[in-house]
């Protein structure tokens, strides 16, 4: 149980265009995603925290106009990364918290790689 | 306010010998601590979790973790490496209760040499 899927796991893409990554449970539901930000030998960075129907929260230095995030049901949340730029490359992760049962564990998805040429 | 030190960014053992990886954590209030594994290109795996429940935290794979309040210590163990432990491994702390915001350690990356 407590699965949480990325599509896609692979994107290049060239720059000024957008790119829309998906984040699904796949057997809860989640009240809450997070979308996490991580460069190559380092630690996960937390963007910005999504709850169901409502604005994303976002971490300090994260342009929301930048990075749109939506949590439109309770096991969809899209991060758009609109007009990629070469700086923007990099693994990008998500995870989910479920409504009820599991309380604070955080259900990580495989991440998407994004390569901004 | 939290956060989380890992005290390592890098160990190296044998395999069949025993794993240590430190973890210290402040918080302000009860913490739930987590530890979890990424394989190389891989997303984050979970190996187990405190809670505030038992001190003594088994996960998977042969993993366990002790909560030390008086030491705010969250170490990881293993008695014997396997060479499918070569990974890194995240320290994460969050607050008990209502939002939960996590803050993740730097990581540590195992290395098994065989």
């Amino acid at each position: 149980g407590a699965v949480v899927s990325q599509h896609p796991s692979w994107v290049i893409c060239k720059s000024g265009t957008s790119v829309k990554i998906e984040c699904r449970s796949l057997d809860f539901q989640a009240t809450t995603m997070f979308w996490y930000r991580q460069f190559p030998k380092q630690s996960l960075m937390l963007m910005a925290t999504s709850n169901e129907g409502s604005k994303a929260t976002y971490e300090q230095g994260v342009e929301k106009d930048k990075f749109l995030i939506n949590h439109a049901s309770l096991t969809l949340s899209t991060l758009t990364v609109t007009s990629a730029h070469p700086e923007d490359s990099s693994f990008y992760i998500c995870s989910a918290r479920e409504a009820r049962g599991r309380g604070e564990t955080q259900y990580f998805g495989p991440g998407t790689r994004l390569l901004v040429l | 306010a939290q956060s989380v030190t890992q005290l390592d960014s890098h160990v190296s053992v044998s395999e069949g010998t025993p794993v240590l990886l430190r973890c210290n954590y402040s918080s302000s209030y009860s913490p739930s601590l987590f530890w979890y594994v990424q394989h190389p290109n891989k997303g984050l795996q979970l190996l187990l979790k405190y809670t505030s429940a038992a001190t003594l935290v088994k996960g998977i794979n042969g993993f366990e973790a002790e909560f030390k309040k008086s030491e705010t210590s969250f170490h990881l163990t293993k008695p014997s490496a396997h060479m499918s432990d070569a990974a890194e491994y995240f320290c994460v702390v969050s607050l008990s209760g209502g939002y939960q915001k996590v803050t993740f350690g730097i990581g540590t990356k195992l290395q098994v040499i065989p």
